[in-house]
């Protein structure tokens, strides 16, 4: 069975300051792990994903997520937040092989000025 | 600019009236994702089609709700008869098989009183 978990509801950070928004997974085979990020009112927008290669992973805005292997991790993170990168964020894996995306709970960051 | 369009972006109705919501998947994509957000559940699966094949509906409760794809630029997912815990937020989402990205709707917030 796949799981994600995002242990944290919510995280605070000062504009300007580097953000992490933690997310580990569970799943047989090799996983292929996302972030979407959804603003008020909106659906959920890909940010960026890791299938193979780098651990480092660049994405969209700015952000970048590691995945880990050894801790089962895929943390989110960008060097200077901005207030407008205020916003719920998701961690979603599946399965090499599936096409069933599964979602954590998500995380909402707050980016106060 | 491509775009999944969802209608009605928000539905209140009775409980024991029919609702059914319509998703128009980005043009060339040939997987569609119906999922529901709740605050208790966060995203869940609901269904899955491929090439307009239902491939797994194993999230829904078959006895109300039904998806179908009429034709490769309509995907309903009706609800009949509506509960008041059917209230949420129902998001679909299209892609390309092979491809990792899913593109998501803006939703259609469901409140049935």
């Amino acid at each position: 069975a796949q799981s994600v978990a995002q242990p944290e509801d919510q995280v605070n950070v000062a504009e300007g300051n580097p953000l992490t928004v933690k997310c580990t997974y569970s799943v047989s085979g090799n996983p292929y792990l996302f972030w979407y990020v959804q603003y008020p009112n909106r659906g959920l927008q890909f940010l960026l994903k890791y299938i193979t290669g780098d651990n480092l992973v660049k994405g969209s805005y700015g952000f970048e997520a590691e995945f880990n292997k050894s801790q089962t991790s895929f943390h989110l993170k960008k060097p200077s937040a901005l207030v407008s990168d205020s916003a719920l964020y998701f961690c979603a894996v599946k399965r090499d092989s599936s096409y069933k995306l599964i979602f954590g709970s998500g995380t909402r960051l707050l980016v106060r000025p | 600019d491509a775009r999944v369009t969802q209608t009605p972006r928000h539905k209140v109705t009775e409980m024991g009236q029919e609702v059914t919501m319509r998703c128009q998947p980005i043009l060339g994509h040939n997987t569609v994702f119906w999922y529901r957000q709740t605050m208790m559940q966060g995203l869940e699966l609901l269904a899955y089609f491929r090439n307009r094949a239902p491939l797994d509906d194993s999230g829904m409760p078959k006895d109300r709700f039904s998806a179908e794809m009429p034709d490769a630029t309509l995907a309903t997912l009706k609800i009949q008869p509506s509960e008041p815990r059917d209230s949420a937020v129902y998001f679909c989402a299209s892609g390309l098989s092979g491809r990792e990205k899913l593109f998501f709707g803006s939703g259609t917030q469901l409140s049935v009183l």
